[in-house]
């Protein structure tokens, strides 16, 4: 069984377009994650969830909106598409990483956006 | 704001040598939280290794372990007798102290190639 899956892993679509991505963990964790990585690789925090509720909002365009049904999915809805929207999005859950210890981020396979 | 700095871009390291792969953490924080992962060409992140900043001992699992460094807040990662296999990009990162505690900051990455 796959710990933290997302869907489409692949996503191909034109400006202005609005799509979603899928997230759903089977660990039973109360933290789910949205990660943008850049063409450069670097990995970026964009929200965090905890038990359903927002806790991070790292300045992220309010075209990306995303939504937390129950603690184990994250969903994430894109509006109006931009070139730069294109990224690897991936999602991650964990233990509540306030309780410290090993919180180990379990991430999804990605999903690689391109906007063209 | 925390920052994560890991200064080589990449690394070229013989088979069965082993490899070291700094990073370095800018915080005034005591309480924190090191990682590391793997990210190889298929794209998914592999959780490697967890050192808490209060832990005694320097963390170990497998053929990963840590060398940190407390006072400069450093977690150089060695991994022993490198395989072919273990090509790929290491990013360091770090769960700051409770009030922001709800993500991973992470380095830009190392990406590792190992010849044969």
């Amino acid at each position: 069984d796959t710990a933290v899956s997302q869907t489409p892993k692949y996503l191909v679509t034109q400006m202005g377009n609005d799509k979603s991505i899928k997230c759903e963990q089977n660990l039973g964790h109360d933290t789910m994650y949205w990660y943008k990585q850049d063409s450069k690789k670097f990995l970026k925090i964009m929200f965090s969830y905890n038990n359903k509720e927002l806790i991070i909002n790292e300045t992220v365009p309010n075209r990306f909106s995303p939504k937390s049904p129950d603690k184990a999915h994250l969903n994430l809805h894109i509006n109006s598409l931009e070139l730069g929207d294109s990224a690897v999005y991936f999602c991650a859950s964990s233990q509540d990483l306030a309780a410290g210890g090993n919180t180990e981020a379990f991430f999804g396979q990605g999903t690689r956006l391109t906007v063209v | 704001a925390q920052k994560i700095t890991q200064t080589q871009p990449g690394m070229f390291v013989q088979e069965k040598e082993a490899v070291t792969l700094d990073c370095t953490y800018d915080t005034s924080d005591p309480s924190y939280g090191l990682f590391w992962y793997k990210q190889p060409s298929s794209g998914e992140m592999i959780f490697l290794i967890y050192q808490g900043s209060y832990d005694q001992q320097n963390a170990t699992e497998g053929r990963y372990s840590l060398n940190f460094q407390k006072a400069s807040i450093s977690a150089i990662i060695v991994i022993s007798a490198s395989q072919l296999g273990d090509s790929a990009m290491y990013f360091c990162a770090m769960r700051p102290p409770i009030q922001g505690a709800q993500k991973l900051v992470f380095g830009q990455g190392t990406r590792l190639t190992i010849n044969p």
